[in-house]
């Protein structure tokens, strides 16, 4: 079955620090994979999302992820953390021709000044 | 993508009641997606409700419960059903947009006393 692993429930970075949130996938077959972020009292918001090709994917917001295979892993990563960012961040899988989405049990990020 | 929008985009209700929460979409789709988040918790999917023909729901979820209707390719409702405390949660919906990416309303906030 497909599952979504995010490790870390809740991170504290400082301002201008870079940042890395941890997700992990199972999954028999190439995935769709999505990053969404919440930010307080919001929906959610789709910062990237990896179909195919370059695994490398930029996003919005200045944030990028790579997708691993080797892992089952799909990392989001930004170089420097703004106090904005602070926010819970879904990571999601897509498979099949359902289009359901899985999602990991979010990360949520603290940004100190 | 697709601009959502949702109603109410919260309410308290008493235990025994039905609240139904309309999600409307800016343009037609075809897939339409009902998902419960509750307090501190991810996403789970409830049910996909396409048009001219019934809601699948997923395990776990049930139509007398939680019933759907999806009367035209940019509009949908769902119904939570006699409420109990445990159902106190956001509802979100969402649609499949461009590029077979699921796009998020702003979600309905639900507290059920």
């Amino acid at each position: 079955a497909q599952s979504v692993t995010q490790p870390d429930i809740h991170i504290t970075v400082s301002e201008g620090a870079s940042l890395e949130l941890r997700c992990n996938y199972s999954y028999g077959a190439t995935p769709y994979l999505f990053w969404y972020v919440q930010s307080p009292g919001q929906g959610l918001q789709l910062l990237l999302k990896y179909f195919s090709g370059d695994t490398l994917v930029q996003g919005i917001k200045g944030f990028e992820a790579e997708f691993k295979r080797s892992q089952s892993s799909f990392n989001l990563r930004k170089p420097s953390v703004h106090w904005s960012d602070a926010a819970e961040y879904f990571c999601a899988v897509e498979g099949g021709a359902t289009n359901k989405l899985i999602f990991g049990t979010g990360t949520l990020l603290a940004v100190q000044p | 993508s697709a601009v959502i929008s949702q109603k109410p985009s919260r309410d308290i209700c008493q235990r025994g009641t039905s609240l139904t929460i309309q999600c409307q979409v800016d343009s037609q789709v075809t897939m339409m997606f009902w998902y419960r988040q509750q307090p501190g918790q991810s996403l789970t999917l409830i049910a996909t409700a396409n048009q001219g023909s019934e809601a699948t729901y997923e395990s776990g979820f049930v139509i007398d419960k939680f019933p759907i209707s999806r009367p035209n390719l940019t509009f949908s409702t769902l119904t939570v059903s006699n409420m109990s405390p445990e159902d106190s949660s956001i509802y979100l919906c969402s649609v499949i947009g461009q590029q077979e990416t699921q796009y998020f309303g702003p979600g309905t906030r639900l507290l059920v006393l």
